[in-house]
């Protein structure tokens, strides 16, 4: 089988670090996405881990580690539009593009 | 670009009603993705294409859905006969190969079904 598991809610205050886990167990991995999703709107992309480490783009870093089947989505400097939910997917293969998503995480962000 | 684009963007109809959901990808995309998404079930990826050919329709819930993709600019999800359990929002997603694979998935604005 296969399973994402991330928390379901998060708050954290304006200005602060929040850090999203998502944990996987899937027959074949081949890397990890984060997407955001506001209130009433589509998905969009974040961030794609393939490799273990950290990827910085902007506020928002994505962290993989393969031998221990867990990553994590931290945001800093937090700020009010930042409330949204936070799907973690992975990529079982290279080749298809095919993607299973987390239930997501709501963050709220509070002034 | 236009983005992906979708319609209609919000759908109501009655249960046994035939309905079709359209997609029209972003230029030079190879790959197209249908999913669902409710409360109870999240995110499903319902099926995909890769140019034009749909490569796996295991999330397809049942014969009542099915889904084509005639041309690289534009596919279709159709449900027939639709029931209230169908209402959800349904998204298309298109990407296209890297060097890296397919990594980044774009997706549309949105249909909201709701079928009474």
């Amino acid at each position: 089988g296969q399973s994402l598991e991330q928390p379901s809610e998060v708050t954290a205050v304006e200005g602060a670090i929040v850090q999203i886990n998502c944990t996987y167990q899937t027959s074949g991995f081949y890397g990890l996405s984060w997407y955001q999703q506001h209130d009433g709107g589509a998905p969009t992309f974040l961030s794609y881990n393939a490799l273990d480490g950290l990827e910085e783009t902007g506020r928002f870093s994505s962290f993989l580690s393969r031998s221990d089947s867990y990553g994590y989505l931290l945001l800093q400097e937090l700020q009010m539009k930042d409330s949204a939910s936070y799907f973690c997917a992975v990529r079982r293969s290279g080749n298809t593009g095919k993607l299973i998503f987390g239930q997501g995480t709501t963050l709220q962000v509070k002034p | 670009d236009a983005g992906v684009i979708q319609s209609p963007r919000h759908e109501v109809t009655e249960m046994g009603q035939e309905v079709t959901l359209r997609c029209k990808p972003i230029s030079g995309h190879d790959y197209l993705f249908w999913y669902r998404q409710t409360m109870m079930r999240g995110l499903e990826l319902l099926i995909y294409f890769n140019n034009n050919v749909p490569i796996d329709d295991s999330g397809m819930p049942e014969d009542r859905f099915s889904a084509k993709m005639p041309n690289a600019s534009f596919s279709t999800l159709k449900i027939q006969p639709s029931e209230p359990r169908d209402s959800a929002v349904y998204f298309c997603a298109s990407s296209y190969r890297t060097s890296g694979g397919v990594e980044t998935q774009y997706f549309g604005p949105g249909t909201r079904l709701l079928v009474l």
